[in-house]
This record gives C-alpha cells, structure tokens and sequence, in this order.
C-alpha cells in the first residue's frame, strides 16, 4: 500500500457544484497533514493545514479521520478558478518523513 | 517579498554534464528543501536542510549535492546528468520544523 494516495481524478464538476476529494495513509503515526493546490506548471502553493478538530476556510473545509486514516477536502460552490490539482502532504515524523499524494485533478467547467 | 526564488526557469543538458540550481528565500525561514517531480508521481524530497550549516539526504539523492550557503540560499548540484534526472525541480523553505512549506516556481530540466 502506498503511504499516501489520492485518486488521479479529473473531476469534471459544474460551476457552483460542491465537491468533496479523500487521501488516505498508512502510517497511523501520521502527526500533520495538509492539502496544497497546484496549478498547471505552477508551484504547490499551501491551501489550509488539516486539524483534528477540522477546519474551515471560506468555501473549503477539511477534516481529519484518524481512525479510517484519511483526510477529505470540500469545496462548496465551485468556481472555475478552483480547477487546479490538489495535493495531499502527510507527515509521519520528521523532515523525511514528509510525504506528497500524487494530487486530484479537478476541472470546473462553465 | 519575493518569496522563494530559483534559477534557471528552464535548461536544457547533454548527458554528463554538471550544473547549479540555485534557491534563495527572503522570508527568514530555517528550513529549505529540494523536491522533484514527475508525472504520476508525488512530489519527492531529494535533500533538505533543517537550519543553516546542516544537509540531510532526503528520498531520492544519488546524483546530487547541495550547499545551504548561507541562511537564505541553498543550491542543488548535478555533477554529472542523466536522463534519469530530466525533472521539474521545486525549491522550499519553512520557518522551523516540517510545518507548511513555500515553494519557488521551479526549473523544468531536461537531460538528452
């Protein structure tokens, strides 16, 4: 099993559609997680970090399921400058421990 | 604040030949790293340093070298190139610890 994995996608979703994206890990010592978008050719750029207790920034909310070992990404009334990929990072412990998802491509489409 | 800047955009190589990859952030982060990335593959650390003066290998680092040269720069050596290596290479740093990470705009190598 690999230690993070994402569905490759696309997700070809309306405008103002919600959409919900899962990564899931192996290593249930996993302390940090985050999600990061990348646009096409661009650098990751950081999108929210992943609390236990779940978080919420505008049109997205991420959550932490420690026990089923996944994070989950929404977000709520798509817009077409959400088409990017969205990149899973989960950190089991230390600097080389930090490990990318392979990102979820997402597509909005007018 | 420029962020964290790399140079060249791009390059192009023959096989053998060496070059430097150069990073510098302006944001007074301790920590800086080197990723590769490959289609279908996740983003991989090739090296990082946890604060200036120290480097540590990270996933994949057979056939590089690096320098953290001061505490804003930290360059990445090909000293021979394979195609193996034809790669985007990310530069980023953090303030401390494995928290999140501010990525340069990459350099696209290719290696013929």
């Amino acid at each position: 099993r690999k230690e993070v994995e994402q569905d490759p996608g696309p997700f070809n979703v309306p405008e103002g559609a919600t959409v919900a994206f899962n990564c899931t890990y192996s290593n249930s010592a996993s302390q940090s997680f985050f999600w990061y978008r990348q646009d096409c050719r661009k650098e990751p750029k950081l999108l929210m970090s992943v609390y236990s207790s779940g978080n919420e920034d505008g049109r997205f909310t991420a959550q932490l399921n420690r026990a089923s070992q996944y994070i989950s990404l929404l977000i709520r009334d798509s817009k077409l400058s959400d088409s990017a990929t969205y990149l899973c990072v989960v950190n089991s412990g230390g600097y080389q421990k930090v490990t990318f998802g392979i990102g979820t491509k997402l597509q909005v489409i007018p | 604040n420029a962020g964290v800047t790399q140079t060249p955009k791009f390059q192009v190589l023959k096989t053998g030949q060496s070059m430097t990859l150069q990073c510098a952030q302006d944001m007074n982060h301790n920590s800086m790293y080197w990723y590769r990335q490959d289609p279908g593959m996740g983003l991989r650390l090739i090296y990082y340093s946890a604060s200036e003066g120290t480097t540590d290998k990270g996933e994949v680092p057979n056939g590089y070298n690096v320098s953290r040269l001061n505490k804003r720069e930290f360059s990445l050596r090909l000293e021979s190139a394979a195609p193996s290596q034809t790669s985007v290479y990310f530069c980023a740093s953090s303030e401390q610890g494995v928290s999140e990470q501010y990525f340069g705009p990459g350099t696209r190598l290719t290696v013929t």
